[in-house]
């Protein structure tokens, strides 16, 4: 079965910090996985996934399948980055691209 | 632009009656789905479709039913609302995992 786990719900960090948001993985196959991105009063939208190994506002995340983790990272926290993060796990085959989400995470950066 | 919209923004009901909740996209998705969304449990899949009058059930389906008539349109429906329905609920809809959402549709159950 598929799961995703994020340990924190709850994320603090000061303005210029750095800040990673946890995030594991059980799947058997070869997975898919994404971070989405909730801010105030806005829909949630697609943040990054691994297969394109971009940078998007400042952030990256790298698939570590030994670890079975995918932790989502910037070096220097900006208030404009408090919101809720979900990280989420695609399969293969038939799926549909049905995804798997974890339980987020509320990051608050404080000026 | 992708746009993903919901009939509802806010909706109060009653325990008992019967609830609708529509979305309508517009990018022409095959696949389309229905999750809840609640503190300290993400995003929960209630049903998904991925072709006109097809469907599958999520991780959670007890309790709702859903319908796809046309590709652009995929309904949530409570047959008898409870209070542990209350919820928010959200709607996407995508071709290869990435999903484009709606804004949501805050349920409350009375």
């Amino acid at each position: 079965a598929q799961r995703v786990t994020q340990p924190e719900k709850l994320l603090s960090v000061f303005k210029g910090a750095p800040v990673e948001l946890k995030c594991n993985y059980s799947y058997s196959g070869s997975p898919e996985l994404f971070w989405y991105v909730q801010y105030s009063r806005q829909r949630l939208q697609l943040l990054l996934r691994h297969i394109s190994r971009e940078s998007i506002k400042g952030f990256t995340a790298d698939l570590n399948k030994g670890e079975t983790s995918f932790h989502l990272k910037k070096p220097f926290a900006q208030e404009e980055d408090s919101a809720m993060y979900y990280c989420a796990l695609g399969g293969g085959g038939t799926s549909y691209g049905k995804l798997t989400f974890g339980q987020g995470t509320i990051l608050t950066v404080h000026p | 632009d992708v746009k993903v919209t919901q009939s509802s923004r806010y909706l109060v009901k009653r325990t008992g009656e019967k609830v609708f909740l529509e979305c309508v996209q517009d990018m022409d998705h095959e696949n389309m789905f229905w999750y809840r969304q609640d503190p300290g449990l993400g995003l929960r899949l209630i049903y998904f479709s991925y072709d006109v009058k097809m469907k599958e059930k999520g991780d959670i389906p007890e309790g709702y039913s859903v319908s796809r008539e046309k590709k652009e349109r995929f309904s949530l429906i409570l047959e008898s609302a409870s209070t542990n329905q209350t919820s928010m609920y959200l709607c996407g809809s995508g071709g290869s995992y990435e999903q484009y959402f709606g804004p949501g549709t805050r349920l409350t159950v009375t």
